[in-house]
């Protein structure tokens, strides 16, 4: 198993430019989600998915969107970027939580500056 | 409000001593999950332990245990044994509700001394 895998590993964006953050994972997990991580700030939930279909905001949603369309991908899109959105970025996957397995997995991260 | 609270930003311990990391989380949920995870310097994340809210015995994982003290939510972590290797940033994060959703703490930065 690959596990979570996050494409690129790191991106440099001028601010209005579009792009989209790729995780994958293979392990079948329903329960995925992207965080952004800034000094100090910890990790940061900006959106998550129960399953292919169905996904919902978290604390900062605000200037990123989402799709799920199979369980194994969840994209990540920054529509306009601003350098607000510099960050790094962490994809994590895991099963729901009435699974016995309560591990997220998380991917290696994507560094993104936003100039 | 926070959902997860970690109340030390850096903490400084001597090698081969018993640390306590503190985490105090808000719930109203009945159902929820507690997390430990660690982020060393090269940035990955690293599971360390879980703790559900009906477990009745506190969680171990080799020289991990989680403190689970429901009534005044408190999750703490305790490594006993420190090592150097023990340096990384810690952090705290809750699973509850029917959502599934996964909340973290800001961190603590634990520096082990030699």
């Amino acid at each position: 198993n690959a596990g979570v895998t996050q494409t690129p590993k790191f991106q440099v964006l001028k601010t209005g430019q579009s792009m989209t953050l790729q995780c994958a994972q293979d392990m079948n997990h329903e329960y995925m989600s992207w965080y952004r991580q800034d000094p100090g700030m910890g990790l940061r939930l900006i959106h998550y998915s129960v399953g292919a279909g169905i996904t919902d905001q978290g604390e900062v949603p605000n200037g990123y969107n989402v799709s799920r369309s199979t369980t194994e991908d969840f994209p990540l899109r920054l529509l306009s970027a601003a350098p607000s959105q510099t960050s790094v970025y962490f994809c994590a996957s895991s099963y729901p939580g009435t699974s016995d397995i309560n591990e997220q997995f998380f991917g290696p991260g994507t560094r993104l500056t936003v100039l | 409000a926070q959902k997860i609270t970690q109340t030390q930003p850096g903490m400084f311990v001597q090698e081969k001593e018993a640390v306590t990391l503190d985490c105090t989380y808000d719930t109203s949920d009945q159902s929820y999950g507690l997390f430990w995870y660690k982020q060393p310097s090269s940035g990955e994340m690293i599971f360390l332990i879980y703790q559900g809210s009906y477990d009745e015995q506190n969680a171990t994982e080799g020289r991990y245990s989680l403190n689970f003290q429901k009534a005044r939510k408190s999750a703490n972590l305790v490594i006993s044994a420190s090592q150097l290797g023990d340096s990384a940033m810690y952090f705290c994060a809750m699973r509850e509700g029917l959502d599934d959703k996964i909340i973290f703490g800001k961190g603590t930065r634990l520096h082990i001394l030699p």
